[in-house]
């Protein structure tokens, strides 16, 4: 099993939509959970950096941790075209440690 | 917010000879950096963790004489691809983190293709 799990999709919205992107992981010392952005052939891009459990809202993106059922969530309101990419989840340990990521989630958000 | 700049962004070089990719932290020290690998519609495989000033630590299955990281400074890690061979063409993202800050920032990627 892997540490990070993640849907692959592809996940397909109409614009406007509510989207949901969820991860599941199994190392219960995992304290830090990130979500990234990619866009093709590009670096991955830092949106949401979580500590522990609770939610983190920034703009039309929300990020949820429940460290009681390992789990994590991404929303994103109001969907837009531009927010076609694929996302990564990400956990670490400690802060600098090592991430691990979960296998990303392609969304394609049309017009 | 932290930049990293990692050059160059795409390289194609002839098989048997050898490739450097640089990471650089534009504003701020990275102790630590880290090297991942990505093939097409697949998720980042970290290759090694370099530290400042000393050896890097590489993951399991990883060849360090293949893949010879260097971390002279606190600002720059280098990735060379020692003997390329077409199998090892492929993405490579280096990544790093600011301490005064939160996340880890990655840079743009270099695309490698060994022909």
């Amino acid at each position: 099993q892997k540490e990070v799990e993640q849907d692959p999709g592809p996940l397909s919205v109409p614009e406007g939509a509510i989207v949901s992107l969820n991860c599941t992981y199994s190392n219960s010392a995992f304290q830090y959970f990130m979500w990234y952005r990619q866009y093709s052939r590009k670096g991955p891009e830092l949106l949401m950096y979580t500590y522990s459990s609770g939610n983190k809202e920034d703009g039309r993106f929300t990020a949820q941790v429940d460290k009681s059922s390992k789990y994590i969530s991404l929303f994103i309101r109001d969907s837009q075209p531009s927010d076609s990419a694929t996302y990564l989840c990400a956990s670490a340990l400690n802060a600098g440690n090592m991430l691990t990521f979960g296998g990303g989630t392609r969304l394609m958000v049309k017009p | 917010g932290a930049v990293v700049s990692q050059h160059p962004s795409r390289v194609i070089c002839k098989s048997g000879t050898s490739v450097k990719i640089e990471c650089r932290s534009l504003d701020f020290q990275a102790t630590t950096m880290f090297w991942y690998r990505q093939f097409p519609k697949k998720s980042l495989m970290l290759m090694a963790t370099s530290n400042e000033g000393s050896k890097a630590t590489y993951e399991q299955g990883v060849e360090k004489d293949k893949f010879l990281i260097n971390h002279a400074s606190l600002t720059l890690s280098t990735l060379t691809v020692t003997s390329a061979h077409p199998e090892d063409s492929s993405f490579y993202i280096c990544s790093a983190r600011d301490l005064a800050g939160d996340g880890y920032t990655f840079g743009s990627g270099t695309r490698l293709t060994v022909v």
